[in-house]
C-alpha cells in the first residue's frame, strides 16, 4: 500500500504570509493530485501534476511535482482567509487500478 | 449543472443498528466512488462502480457493509449492524470514465456524517 505523508499536518498564519506544504512518500506515481476540503464539504480537485519537474500555477497556488515524481509542494503566496481548509494530496499510481490513495493532509488557517 | 448528491447529510444512530446513504452522481458520469473519511485522515476507497459493476470492493468490509448500484446511475451503502468505529463522513464521487485509461477528474458530493452512540 502506498503511503503520503502530508507535512505540516496543521499550520497557522497571517492573512499575507507565504506558505509551502509537502507531500512525499517511497512510491512513484503517474500523477498527483492536490485539493481543498471546506468543512461540511467534499474534496475539490486543485490541480493535476503528470510530468517529473512540473510547475503549475493557479492564482496565488504554485504546485510543483518532484523530478522522481515521488514527491510534491504547494507554494501559497500572500495567504487570504479564503484559503483556509484541508489541503489533501492523492496519488494514482497508475498500475491500472484507477485508484487514488489520499494523505491525511494539512490543515490550514488563515487569520485575518 | 447540478453536483453529486448525498442523503442524508448527517445521521446518527445507536450501535447495531441499520443504516443506509445515498448518491446521485453527476448525470452522464459512468464512475462511482464510495469513500470513508475518518476524522483528521484522508478519504479511503471503499468501493468503485463502473457502470452497475463493482469493479474494485477490495476495501470494503464485506461482513457489514454492502453496496448497490442499480441501474448504473443512484447507489446505496448500507451498513447493517453498525459498530462505534463506523463513526466516519462517508463520501461519495463520481468521474465521466475512467476507462478511458487515465485517472479522471473526481467530483465528490458533501458527505454524510456518521455518529454511531
Amino acid at each position: 500500500t502506498q503511503l503520503l505523508e502530508q507535512s505540516p499536518q496543521f499550520l497557522s498564519i497571517q492573512e499575507g504570509e507565504n506558505l509551502t506544504v509537502y507531500c512525499n512518500s517511497s512510491s512513484v506515481f503517474s500523477s498527483l493530485q492536490w485539493y481543498r476540503q471546506e468543512p461540511g464539504e467534499g474534496p475539490v480537485l486543485l490541480v493535476t501534476v503528470v510530468t517529473g519537474g512540473e510547475v503549475k500555477k493557479l492564482k496565488r497556488l504554485t504546485f510543483q511535482f518532484g523530478d522522481a515524481r515521488k514527491d510534491s509542494s504547494l507554494h501559497i503566496t500572500a495567504a487570504q482567509p479564503g484559503d483556509t481548509g484541508l489541503y489533501l494530496c492523492a496519488a494514482d499510481s497508475g498500475a491500472g487500478s484507477y485508484q487514488l490513495t489520499f494523505g491525511k493532509g494539512t490543515k490550514l488557517s488563515v487569520i485575518p | 449543472e447540478a453536483g453529486v448528491v448525498q442523503s442524508p447529510r448527517y445521521k446518527i444512530i445507536e450501535k447495531k443498528q441499520p443504516v443506509a446513504f445515498w448518491c446521485n452522481p453527476i448525470s452522464g458520469h459512468n464512475t462511482l466512488y464510495w469513500y470513508r473519511q475518518n476524522l483528521g485522515q484522508g478519504p479511503e476507497l471503499l468501493i468503485r462502480y463502473e457502470n452497475e459493476e463493482a469493479v474494485d470492493d477490495s476495501q470494503l468490509p464485506k461482513d457489514r457493509f454492502s453496496a448497490e448500484r442499480l441501474k448504473g446511475v443512484d447507489s446505496t451503502l448500507k451498513i447493517q449492524p453498525a459498530e462505534l468505529g463506523d463513526s466516519a463522513v462517508y463520501l461519495c464521487a463520481s468521474s465521466l470514465d475512467v476507462a478511458s485509461g487515465l485517472t479522471d477528474t473526481q467530483y465528490f458530493g458533501p458527505g454524510t456524517r456518521l455518529t454511531v452512540l
